[in-house]
């Protein structure tokens, strides 16, 4: 089993710009979230999914969407990126919403 | 309002100084305390759940407790590659299975 992964492990990119940070695992998890991560903030959670077709906001959504087609796959879209954003993003899929599986992160700057 | 507080912030012990990490919480019906380990550049990496006051768990030098209102992390004779920051975070009956989460403490362990 490969876990949980992210793409790409690292970007740059100008504010305005969109893109779209990919997460997929393999375990069949019915519950995947996506946190940031920040110097004094700890882990925040952005969005989250309980299963293929239902997502839900987190402590900190504004600036970002997510979609849940698939049981595998949890995309999370800037849509028009800020400095504010600049940040490391998790990854985690687990089968209750408790113990969760991390992926190994993806660090965005925003210029 | 609930709140997850982890100290020290640092620590740096000598290889095999045994010592604790606190994990200090407030939450309305705690339906579950987590510890997790990150190293550097990695996503947190799972390491006990905690349930109910008075459980215990253990895995190689270290040991998790729960009290009503704190837990521990005991770290028996620390060797350099326990070095990481640990993570607590915590689940109450109203976070809707929302994870709270503390800062961490960042484990120095010197050979």
């Amino acid at each position: 089993n490969a876990g949980v992964t992210q793409t790409p492990k690292f970007q740059v990119l100008k504010t305005g710009q969109s893109m779209t940070l990919q997460c997929a695992q393999d375990m069949n998890h019915e519950y995947m979230s996506w946190y940031r991560q920040d110097p004094g903030m700890g882990l925040r959670l952005i969005h989250y999914s309980v299963g293929a077709g239902i997502t839900d906001q987190g402590e900190v959504p504004n600036g970002y969407n997510v979609s849940r087609s698939t049981t595998e796959d949890f995309p999370l879209r800037l849509l028009s990126a800020a400095p504010s954003q600049t940040s490391v993003y998790f990854c985690a899929s687990s089968t209750s919403g408790d113990t969760q599986y991390f992926g190994p992160g993806t660090r965005l700057t925003v210029l | 309002e609930d709140q997850v507080t982890q100290s020290p912030e640092a620590l740096r012990l000598q290889e095999g100084e045994s010592s604790s990490l606190n994990c200090s919480y407030t939450v309305s019906g705690l339906r579950g305390l987590f510890w997790y380990r990150q190293d550097p550049g990695k996503g947190p990496e799972f390491l006990f759940t905690l349930y109910s006051a008075g459980e215990e768990k253990e895995k190689e030098r270290l040991k998790a407790t729960l009290t009503k209102k704190e837990s521990f992390l005991h770290i028996t004779a620390p060797k350099p590659e326990d070095s990481a920051t640990y993570l607590c975070a915590v689940r109450g009956a109203g976070n809707n299975r929302k994870l709270i989460w503390g800062l961490g403490t960042s484990l120095a362990v010197n050979p």
